[in-house]
Parts: C-alpha cells; structure tokens; sequence
C-alpha cells in the first residue's frame, strides 16, 4: 500500500545551519505531496506541496522538490532559525479508496541560538 | 486557524464516560476529516465525511462515532468502548470539491484528551 518514511529525529541544528529532512514514499501512480508544520500544542499548518514531478514547493524559505526516479521529496532550507523548532511532517494524497492523506512519522526539528 | 475551530482545547474525563470533541468550519467546504496524533507518531484517520449526513471509517474508527448533520459541523465521541483514547485529535477540512487546487487539507488547533 501507499506509505510514507520521514528521516528520525530529533534534528538538532545551530542557527544559520542548512537543514535536510529527508522523505520518502511509496504509491502507485502520481500522488500529489507535501510538507506540514506543527509548532508545540498546535494543529498542522501546510508548508508547502507539489502535485507533479519535477515541481518545486517552495514556502517561507523552505523548498521540496518532486522526485519520481528516486520516491523522495526532502525538505531543504538555506539558514534554520530558532523559530523554526516544530516537527516537520512529510505526507502523499492517495486517492485510492477513498481520498486522504498518508503521513510520515514526522520529524522533531530543535534549532539552538 | 486555518478556517477550523475544535472545542475545547484540553478535556479531561474518566475512564468508562463518552466524550464528544467539537470541530467547526466556516469556509462551506464540503470534507472533513478527523485524525488521531500520537506522540511521536504521525496522523492517523478515524472518520471522514465528504457531504452532509454521510460519513465513512478511515483506519481507526473503532472506539469512535461521528455525525455530520450539519455542513459546518462534524463532532466525534470517544465511547467507553475505545481502548486507549487518551491522545491529541485533530479536525481538517478539505475544499476538495470546491477548488481547482489539489487536495490540500487544513488542520483545526486540536483537542488533547486526557481519560484516567
């Protein structure tokens, strides 16, 4: 069935760092993926997607490219902030079924000054 | 938050009562969805319902009931019959049919449930 493998955490990163949180997937045909947020005691928040190969979500520095040759989709950023401490959930649209979406374990992110 | 309310935002109750979380939406949008976080697990789907008065089982839906009388509305009960219904729930809506974009879901700030 369709999955999805997020990287383990806890990411520990100095500020200005670069950061990769890689996410891989499993599906059948073109499902569309993305990125979400969760900062401490809240809801997800859309990060960013990308519904064909090749695309690039980009959103608030942060960048995924669609990869179909290799079932990735990483999320990358240039220089991490301190704000920027969340756990990072990586998900695919399946529409198999029914449509949902199928989500990563997630992937703690704790940026220190 | 994200056009989605969820009541309250902590619940304590005891073991063997019925619970009803609330979620709300204001954006007309015709799916919902109720998902289940555990710590350090990702989202898992209990219920969703796509059009008023019909609602299907997602991967979880034991333990849980659901209702969608309403266009705005879709609360879940955690029965007595849930095993471990101690969690952070999490409400979404979905413009899946209103929208040209594609299947993006938007999340309620949650309800963390406390049963001893």
């Amino acid at each position: 069935g369709n999955s999805v493998t997020q990287m383990e955490g806890p990411v520990t990163l100095s500020e200005e760092a670069f950061l990769t949180i890689n996410c891989t997937y499993t599906a059948t045909g073109y499902p569309s993926l993305f990125w979400y947020v969760q900062y401490p005691g809240e809801g997800l928040q859309l990060l960013l997607k990308a519904t064909k190969a090749d695309d690039k979500g980009s959103n608030k520095g942060f960048e995924a490219t669609y990869r179909k040759e290799t079932t990735s989709f990483h999320l990358e950023k240039g220089s991490v902030q301190v704000s920027d401490s969340a756990v990072y959930f990586c998900a695919l649209y399946s529409s198999g079924g029914y449509n949902k979406l199928i989500f990563g374990a997630g992937t703690r992110l704790a940026v220190h000054p | 938050d994200g056009g989605i309310t969820q009541s309250p935002k902590y619940l304590f109750r005891k073991e063997g009562q019925n619970v009803t979380l609330s979620c709300e939406q204001n954006l007309n949008h015709d799916a919902m969805y109720w998902y289940r976080q555990d710590p350090g697990q990702g989202l898992r789907l209990i219920y969703y319902s796509q059009i008023v008065n019909d609602f299907q089982k997602g991967d979880i839906a034991e333990g849980y009931s659901v209702s969608r009388e309403k266009k705005e509305s879709f609360p879940l009960t955690v029965t007595s019959a849930q095993k471990n219904p101690t969690a952070f729930y999490l409400c979404a809506r979905d413009p899946l049919f209103r929208t040209g974009r594609t299947y993006e879901q938007y999340f309620g700030p949650g309800t963390r449930l406390t049963v001893t």
